[in-house]
């Protein structure tokens, strides 16, 4: 069964970074686009972007640029995002999500369970 | 960017309720559109792709209709574990903008 395993909630301080993975598992990873979305505490989803898990080629939304970086480690079936100079914005739950493409759609079939990242001084 | 526009904000509902839901595009996006449903702490879950399929293990109380602008998902009976917020997303074009949500509270 496709299982997309997050890593658990991290405190950091303003300034700092911080890296969250997304372990798949039950498909081939590379066959399946992965992409990130942030919910803000209270808050609607925002799509952040994606990352072809085929070439690595990421892509970012607008508001995700500079800051933001997508990666893998196709090894061991594994997306990470990394945020860099954190802020209290920031502050938020962030999802991978896998794109499943099917009759000329893609849409997020299978979502992790939520990474929260809290700034904090 | 496409903006994506649902209504209402929120409702209130009684079990066995038929409820509607609408998203709007402020351009065509033909029919890439999905439905999610996400429970408090928990992550969003699709219940329709392409506007009008059901995704599987989802129950058929569930329905989805519409292309080009406008949207809609039905509740055909309302069930005590379809309290939840639920959102729509288009995938047309990049970024894949989500709707603001709708959260169907119990009356």
């Amino acid at each position: 069964q496709v299982q997309l395993v997050q890593s658990g909630s991290e405190l950091k301080k303003p300034g700092a970074s911080v890296k969250v993975s997304c372990k798949a598992s039950g498909y081939t990873f590379t066959s399946h686009a992965m992409n990130w979305v942030r919910q803000a505490p209270g808050q609607g989803l925002e799509w952040m972007g994606w990352i072809n898990t085929n070439s690595g080629n990421p892509t970012y939304a607008q508001g995700f640029r500079g800051r933001f970086v997508f990666s893998l480690d196709t090894s061991v079936s594994t997306a990470y995002l990394q945020i860099s100079s954190l802020e209290g914005e920031d502050t938020a739950v962030y999802y991978c999500a896998r794109y499943y493409c099917s009759g000329g759609t893609c849409f997020l079939d299978y979502w992790g369970q939520g990474t929260l990242v809290t700034v904090s001084s | 960017d496409i903006q994506m526009t649902q209504s209402p904000s929120s409702l209130s509902a009684s079990v066995g309720d038929r409820v509607t839901i609408t998203c709007r595009a402020s351009q065509s996006i033909s029919g890439y559109l999905h439905w999610f449903q996400q429970k408090p702490g928990k992550a969003p879950k699709v219940l329709i792709y392409a506007a009008s399929t059901l995704q599987s293990g989802v129950p058929s109380r569930f329905s989805g209709s519409g292309s080009g602008t406008d949207f809609t998902l039905t509740i055909s009976s309302l069930q005590p574990e379809d309290f939840a917020t639920y959102y729509c997303q288009q995938t047309y074009s990049s970024p894949r903008t989500f709707g603001q949500g709708t959260k169907v509270e119990i009356k």
